[in-house]
Order: structure tokens, then C-alpha cells, then sequence
């Protein structure tokens, strides 16, 4: 079975530019997450897809992030305009249905200079 | 305010010995845990998860203790062998409704020493 995909790996900006990040779920699997993964600490839940509608945002910067899940299978993510603070690793995951093991991609590391 | 925590930064054992790892958490609507392990540059991997009607599940090597009076779980690995070297995230969910978000711990570094 396929793992989550994820592109790019890494990717560097300068602030005040904007970046976009791609999600490939596991086939079939109905839920897909996407965690920021700042130095140092546990990744943070950012926003949570059941099929292509969003379940949970609360921790999503809407101000400058964005994401949608097309047609419920692909998410993209992104940051328009980037922050100092926005330097991390972000991590897409996915799960067959409900309470059940999330997986994770490898993630994107992202570098605002 | 963390929800999750995971006191010990870092944690070196002796191949073959038993590592422990320690998590608590405050949140009382959790009803879901989980280890993940990860190595440099790549995701979190699911290693083991217990639910809160339980207070022990084993797999392998690997067994995952509960006690919700105390709001602690540990993960006990047996023995450990140099592989085992990665950061070990506790994680939780819970609270109902169709919200399974997880909530993760900052993490401990594990290193086994041949």
C-alpha cells in the first residue's frame, strides 16, 4: 500500500512570499489532516478534512493559510503572505475512517529567510 | 496550556534493557492514545495505541500501559534494540463528535546503545 505523498520536501522563501503544499492521501482513506511541525515540539493540528468538507480549522492562521481537499482525495495547503514564524515542517496525514491510526507523509520542510 | 506531556527530553538505554517512556496529560475527555515514532526527515510512523476502556495493550516488543486515575501512560519496549533509536511522540484524542484530531507531546528522544 502507498503511503502518504508529499511535495516538495523542502522549500525555501523569502517573507512576505507565498508557498503552496501538496498532499496525496492513502487510497480510500477518508480523513486528511494537516500538522505544522515547529523545532522542538509535537506537531500542531492545523485543519482537518472528512471528505472534501473541513471538520476542524480552529487552529488554522486564516489570515494568511488557506487548504482545500479536491474532490476529497488530493489537499493542498497554502501560505500567502509567509512569516518568520511559519519556518517548520509541515506534515499531511490520513486515516481510514474516524478514530482510527493516522499515518504521515515525510512532510515539507519549509525555510523563511 | 499542554495538554499533552512528555517530561524526559531524551532517554539512553543499553541494548537488550528496557526502555521506558512516560507521557501525561491533563485533558480528561482523551479517550484515545497513541505512540508514534519518528527518525530524522521523516514523518511520524503509528507504533502502538490504546483506548481508554483498556489499560494494557501489547504488540511485540512493544506495550502500552494506561492508568486514567493518574492521567498516564507509558510505553514499555522490550528489549530494546539499536533500531529503537528515534524521538517517541505520546499523543491523544478525544472529546466525541467526528473531531479525532490529535494532540501530541513534544516528544523524547530515545537512543539505545549497542
Amino acid at each position: 500500500e502507498a503511503g502518504v505523498a508529499q511535495s516538495p520536501r523542502y522549500k525555501i522563501i523569502e517573507k512576505r512570499q507565498s508557498v503552496a503544499f501538496w498532499c496525496n492521501p492513502i487510497s480510500g482513506h477518508a480523513t486528511l489532516y494537516w500538522y505544522q511541525q515547529i523545532l522542538g515540539q509535537g506537531p500542531k493540528l492545523l485543519i482537518q478534512f472528512q471528505n472534501n468538507g473541513v471538520v476542524d480549522d480552529s487552529q488554522l492562521p486564516k489570515d494568511r493559510f488557506s487548504a482545500e481537499r479536491l474532490k476529497g482525495v488530493d489537499s493542498t495547503l497554502k501560505i500567502q503572505p509567509a512569516k518568520l514564524e511559519d519556518s517548520a515542517v509541515y506534515l499531511c496525514a490520513s486515516s481510514l475512517v474516524g478514530n482510527q491510526p493516522q499515518h504521515f507523509g515525510d512532510g515539507t520542510r519549509l525555510s523563511i529567510l | 496550556d499542554q495538554q499533552v506531556k512528555q517530561n524526559s527530553p531524551s532517554l539512553s538505554v543499553q541494548e537488550g534493557r528496557i526502555s521506558i517512556l512516560n507521557c501525561d496529560y491533563t485533558n480528561s475527555m482523551f479517550d484515545y492514545f497513541l505512540w508514534y515514532k519518528k527518525y530524522p526527515a521523516e514523518g511520524p510512523t503509528f507504533l502502538i495505541s490504546i483506548s481508554s476502556i483498556k489499560d494494557k495493550n501489547e504488540d511485540g516488543r512493544f506495550t502500552v500501559f494506561l492508568n486514567k486515575s493518574a492521567k498516564h501512560l507509558s510505553l514499555h519496549i522490550v528489549p530494546s534494540q539499536p533500531g529503537d533509536s528515534a524521538v517517541y511522540f505520546c499523543a491523544a484524542s478525544g472529546g466525541g463528535g467526528s473531531n479525532y484530531k490529535l494532540t501530541f507531546g513534544k516528544g523524547t528522544l530515545l537512543t539505545v546503545n549497542p
